[in-house]
């Protein structure tokens, strides 16, 4: 089954703890993306990257951390984690940035909570 | 430069009534426009979209949107309300040439069915 698979589905952790939320998808997709989801505000695009190797920042990705060493895995690392970081995190992935009538695949959510 | 506003953070109907969802865009350059859909406790799934062909779109579970240039708008309806339905609905933007193809989310409207 095509998918994208985020673990943990839910996580809390204290101030300062570094965590890593992992994210892999089987469908060969190039494009993948972070989003945190917060009331009233919507998706927020916290880093994105085109392929392999290949990241770039999204709206608010202050206090985060990525990498592509492989095509299907796009973890997102939190160094020094802060309770403004609890939230429910989305990780999705795309054919290509370039096949912009493709849509997104989105993962079930990882929901956060720093103490 | 792109933006979606999706009218009204919450939306509610009686079993069996008119689904309408409002969504408006501005983009520079012809766009693509997507819904997606957020069944509590999961991700967003595509519910449906617009990719240049026919100006109205058919998706899944019964919805449909028609894309009008003039109004700038992508509204998204269902002729009869479920349950089922109840769900938080995005509405997003990717520009179809040049420029950034990355998608621009809508803040979200919740659709609350009542029996």
């Amino acid at each position: 089954e095509a998918q994208v698979t985020q673990n943990p589905r839910y996580l809390i952790t204290v101030t300062g703890k570094k965590l890593t939320v992992t994210c892999s998808q089987n469908m060969n997709h190039e494009y993948m993306s972070w989003y945190r989801q917060d009331p009233g505000l919507g998706l927020r695009q916290i880093y994105y990257s085109m392929n392999v190797e290949v990241t770039d920042k999204g709206d608010v990705p202050e206090g985060y951390k990525v990498s592509r060493k492989e095509k299907r895995n796009f973890p997102l690392i939190l160094e020094s984690p802060s309770p403004n970081q609890t939230s429910l995190y989305f990780c999705a992935s795309s054919l290509s940035l370039a096949a912009a009538n493709y849509g997104y695949t989105f993962g079930s959510g990882t929901r956060l909570t720093v103490v | 430069a792109q933006s979606v506003t999706q009218l009204g953070s919450h939306v509610s109907v009686s079993e069996g009534a008119l689904v309408l969802l409002r969504c408006n865009y501005s983009s520079s350059v012809p766009p693509y426009l997507f819904w997606y859909v957020q069944y509590p406790n999961q991700g967003l799934q595509l519910l449906l979209k617009y990719t240049s062909a026919a100006t109205l779109v058919k998706g899944i579970n019964g919805f449909e949107a028609e894309f009008k240039k003039s109004e700038t708008s992508f509204h998204l309806t269902k002729p009869s309300a479920h349950m089922s339905d109840a769900a938080e609905y995005f509405c997003a933007v990717r520009p179809a040439s040049g420029g950034s193809y990355i998608p621009t989310f809508g803040r979200g409207t919740s659709l609350i069915v009542h029996p």
